[in-house]
């Protein structure tokens, strides 16, 4: 079957780093995208690896090494704002978009 | 602005009543997804338009409908909603369905059942 993996919640303090790790077990690779959830709305993308190696973006940077089906988010300077859920979605071989059930990302003053 | 957008944003039924979600989209894209999100939960893919082609999803129950008349709107029919189908209904576009494409959420539609 098809697996993703992700902590179920994490905690970190405003301004601090935190890396959020996701693994995978899909049938095929195409890609892997990180989107952030606040509570109650919807998902908004933030990235997309599909080579190895790390990705860019501001405050937040997200890695992929496909021989270890294994990716991480990393966000620094955390601020308040950044309390959400952080989903791993994984594009498998048949082009589905596999999704992780999110990291719950709790962000203490 | 390019959106996607939901309608509407709260929708309580009772038991057993029909339900329609509707969803829009000004980003011209392909492709259109409708999810359902449980709390803490994946999203849960029930259908997908391709164009005009339709797409369920294996275990999507007989009772969850979709039509797409149109390039822009995009509808979920809940045929006879039962308690278990109490969740955040969420409609996404792309542009295709392959490779980088991100897909573009709308706020959500979160259905109670009475």
């Amino acid at each position: 079957g098809q697996n993703i993996d992700q902590p179920t919640e994490m905690t970190a303090t405003e301004g601090a780093i935190v890396q959020i790790n996701c693994t995978y077990q899909t049938s095929g690779f195409n890609g892997l995208f990180w989107y952030q959830q606040h509570a109650g709305e919807a998902p908004t993308f933030l990235s997309y690896n599909v080579l190895d190696g790390l990705e860019e973006k501001g405050r937040f940077s997200s890695f992929l090494s496909r021989s270890k089906g294994y990716s991480y988010l990393l966000l620094k300077e955390l601020q308040m704002k950044d309390s959400a859920s952080y989903l791993c979605a994984v594009i498998d071989s048949n082009y589905q978009l596999i999704w992780g059930a999110g990291t719950k990302l709790i962000i203490k003053p | 602005d390019a959106m996607v957008i939901q309608n509407p944003r709260y929708q309580v039924t009772q038991f057993g009543k029909p339900v329609t979600l509707s969803c829009s989209q000004t980003l011209n894209h392909n492709v259109m997804y409708w999810y359902q999100q449980k709390s803490s939960q994946a999203p849960k893919l029930l259908f997908h338009y391709y164009d005009k082609d339709f797409n369920n999803e294996a275990d999507t129950p007989d009772n969850f409908q979709s039509r797409r008349p149109n390039t822009s709107f995009c509808f979920l029919d809940i045929r006879s909603p039962g308690l278990g189908d109490a969740a955040m209904y969420l409609c996404a576009t792309s542009r295709d369905r392959t490779g980088s494409y991100e897909q573009y959420f709308g706020p959500g539609t979160r259905l109670t059942v009475t």
